[in-house]
């Protein structure tokens, strides 16, 4: 399977506690995303690599999540000292090396957090 | 910054059509998608439009006015598999993409 893979596939977690996500984009990606979504919501942008360049970082997210992409390839997201309201499904995406604006997204099967 | 209305629910008989609406309001437009999710599961990239007009890929087809901020999904024979909520998506500029909260369509046979 060459898509874009997410570990784990769900985590459960007590209040307080740090949890991390890996994202494995398909591998010729440059481009890679995270987002967060939670029940009967769309996706929400959280944040963005190009190659291990973090470009964007949404204003909702607060200095308790951290992300990481140090070789270009995989890429990581930390939620630190987790609360009821981080509770959701992360999504990651890549995309491929052309210009950003030209290209789609595709995304991973997504972690499920639930914190307790 | 972006705004994205979809409609929150539709209904549609199994082999009918059935047509979803997005509007956006937009600082910075470069290109719009339509995104496929069912319960539990990641979006599903369905369509691409960037200039003005109908997109036709199968039974899907999309639509786009840049000048009215407006576009339609339109699926074609409805089957059972179809039932989901369908996302429309709009990319600025910098290549970041703003989901709506996405329109769940119900198939009935």
């Amino acid at each position: 399977d060459t898509g874009v893979s997410q570990n784990p596939r769900h985590k459960i977690t007590k209040r307080g506690q740090n949890v991390t996500f890996r994202c494995d984009p398909i591998s010729e990606h440059n481009r890679l995303y995270w987002y967060r979504q939670t029940l009967g919501q769309g996706p929400e942008f959280l944040t963005y690599f190009q190659n291990e360049a973090q470009l964007e970082k949404s204003r909702l997210l607060s200095d308790r999540f951290s992300a990481e992409r140090p070789k270009g390839s995989f890429s990581t997201l930390e939620i630190q000292r987790t609360e009821q309201g981080d509770s959701a499904m992360y999504l990651c995406a890549s995309s491929g090396r052309g210009q950003a604006y030209q290209e789609t997204q595709y995304f991973g099967p997504g972690t499920r957090l639930l914190v307790l | 910054g972006q705004n994205i209305d979809q409609p929150t629910e539709m209904t549609a008989t199994e082999g009918a059509i059935v047509q979803i609406n997005c509007t956006y309001q937009t600082s910075g437009f470069n290109g719009l998608f339509w995104y496929q999710q069912h319960a539990g599961e990641a979006p599903t990239f369905l369509s691409y439009n960037v200039l003005d007009g109908l997109e036709e890929k199968g039974r899907f087809s999309s639509f786009l006015s840049r000048s009215k901020g407006y576009s339609y999904l339109l699926l074609k024979e409805l089957q059972m598999k179809d039932s989901a909520s369908y996302l429309c998506a709009v990319r600025d500029n910098a290549g970041k993409s703003t989901f709506g909260d996405g329109t769940t369509l119900t198939v009935k046979p």
